[in-house]
């Protein structure tokens, strides 16, 4: 069975500092996708960033980037120059993928990110 | 406007009272999906659905029913609710075809049982 683990609960950062999570998961598939998912108070589920496992190179998007260590089953999210606005619980998630179907979806416990002024 | 919705957002009810949680996607995706969010376990998935009348169980299905009778509908079904079901759910849906994965939720579902 799929696991996703992130062992940071709660996280901090100065505004315009760096930060990464870190997200480790278990698998013995080959096709899958990994994502981070943003959680904002307002509890809507946003995604920040995905990753097709069989590609090699880092997913980046703006201030957003991912380091994917397959062999190692690791997938961090770094976030440059913190604003304000990233204050919010951030879910590591495994999707399972097939050529004609998506399969079951595995989201980590979680880490909550607070971006100090 | 493209989207997920879900009703009831807020509920409150008693144990054992049957209740249907709806939810609808109106960007044809195939793939629809609900969670469970509880603290400090992350989102749980229910059950999930590849296509019309096609149902799997996710991780936590028990106490719980789905059908997919339509394709942009997904109703998640207590059949007899018991406090420990009492939870933010949400529905999310995926469009195979785009080959990305990406699940577009709705806004969440406040599911209290007394």
């Amino acid at each position: 069975a799929q696991t996703v683990t992130q062992s940071q609960p709660e996280m901090s950062v100065q505004e315009a500092e760096t930060v990464t999570l870190s997200c480790t998961y278990d698998t013995s598939e080959n096709n899958y996708y990994l994502f981070w998912y943003k959680q904002p108070p307002s509890r809507q589920m946003i995604l920040v960033i995905r990753q097709e496992a069989y590609k090699q190179q880092n997913a980046t998007e703006n201030r957003f980037s991912v380091n994917f260590q397959k062999a190692a089953k690791s997938f961090s999210l770094k976030i440059s120059d913190s604003q304000l606005g990233d204050t919010a619980m951030y879910f590591c998630a495994f999707m399972k993928h097939g050529k004609t179907s998506y399969d079951k979806v595995i989201f980590g416990p979680g880490t909550s990110l607070s971006v100090i002024p | 406007e493209a989207q997920v919705t879900q009703n009831p957002r807020y509920l409150i009810t008693v144990t054992g009272k049957k209740l249907t949680v709806t939810c609808s996607q109106n960007m044809n995706h195939e793939y629809m999906s609900w969670y469970r969010q509880d603290p400090g376990l992350g989102l749980r998935q229910i059950y999930y659905s590849m296509n019309v009348e096609v149902t799997d169980k996710g991780d936590v299905p028990e106490g719980y029913k789905v059908s997919r009778k339509e394709k942009r509908n997904f109703p998640l079904i207590l059949e007899s609710p018991s406090p420990n079901q009492t939870s933010l759910y949400f529905c999310a849906s995926s469009l195979f075809s785009r080959n990305t994965g990406e699940l577009f939720f709705g806004e969440g579902s406040r599911l209290t049982v007394l």
